[in-house]
């Protein structure tokens, strides 16, 4: 069966300090993925999405940045953290040309001081 | 540009009751509808897919149904238990990408 991982489940950051977070898919191949944000108070803010390795889409401009090494790794990165970057980030994957279910992961919360 | 609404933004009903959670959306073109239940702190667990050409689908206790033309979906979850206490959210796939648009989600609390 297929599992999605995301890595770290919580973390705290200073302003300005670089940001990875990581996420595997098991037990499928040439997944979609995707990167969402939930901030408080706000729905869910589709950031970026793969179709495959190397090819990462962005749907928000913004301080954010993600890549895609791996066929089943997608990897959502920062430079320098702003205050407005905190929030949930979820990472989700779905069977590649098919326009059916998307899988989520746990979540990791960012908080950025 | 396609806009996803969810009315109640919150609901509390008593152990036993039927639950019934709408959503809509602004633009008949969709893919399909997903709906899901996410707990405190935590990921989405999705429940139920519905394809646009479906008009309902199935599982256990819930029940979704679908009409495209008129831009609405309802979740009905039968005979509610305290463990169906979490925010559920609907959403639409926009494109072949399966790209998500969502709503805000309806909070449901269930009292024991």
């Amino acid at each position: 069966s297929q599992t999605i991982h995301q890595w770290p489940a919580t973390l705290v950051q200073p302003v300005g300090s670089p940001l990875s977070l990581e996420c595997t898919v098991e037990g499928t191949s040439n997944p979609n993925l995707y990167w969402y944000r939930q901030a408080a108070g706000r729905g869910l803010q589709l950031l970026f999405y793969s179709v495959g390795i190397g090819q990462i889409s962005s749907e928000v401009p913004q301080n954010l940045s993600a890549s895609r090494p791996q066929d089943r790794q997608f990897i959502l990165s920062s430079k320098k953290l702003l205050l407005s970057d905190s929030g949930f980030y979820l990472c989700a994957w779905s069977v590649s040309q098919v326009t059916g279910e998307l899988f989520f992961g746990e979540g990791s919360r960012l908080t950025v001081l | 540009k396609q806009e996803v609404t969810q009315i109640p933004a919150a609901l509390s009903v008593p152990e036993g009751e039927n639950l019934v959670l709408n959503c809509s959306f602004t633009d008949s073109a969709i893919y399909n509808l997903q709906w899901f239940r996410q707990d405190p702190g935590k990921g989405l667990t999705s429940l139920l897919l519905i394809q646009s050409s479906q008009r309902e689908q199935t599982s256990g206790r819930l029940n979704a149904s679908l009409d495209k033309s008129s831009g609405r979906s309802t979740l009905y979850i039968a005979a509610s238990q305290p463990g169906d206490s979490a925010t559920y959210l609907c959403a639409v796939t926009t494109d072949s990408w399966g790209k998500l648009q969502f709503g805000a989600g309806t909070q449901v609390v269930v009292t024991p």
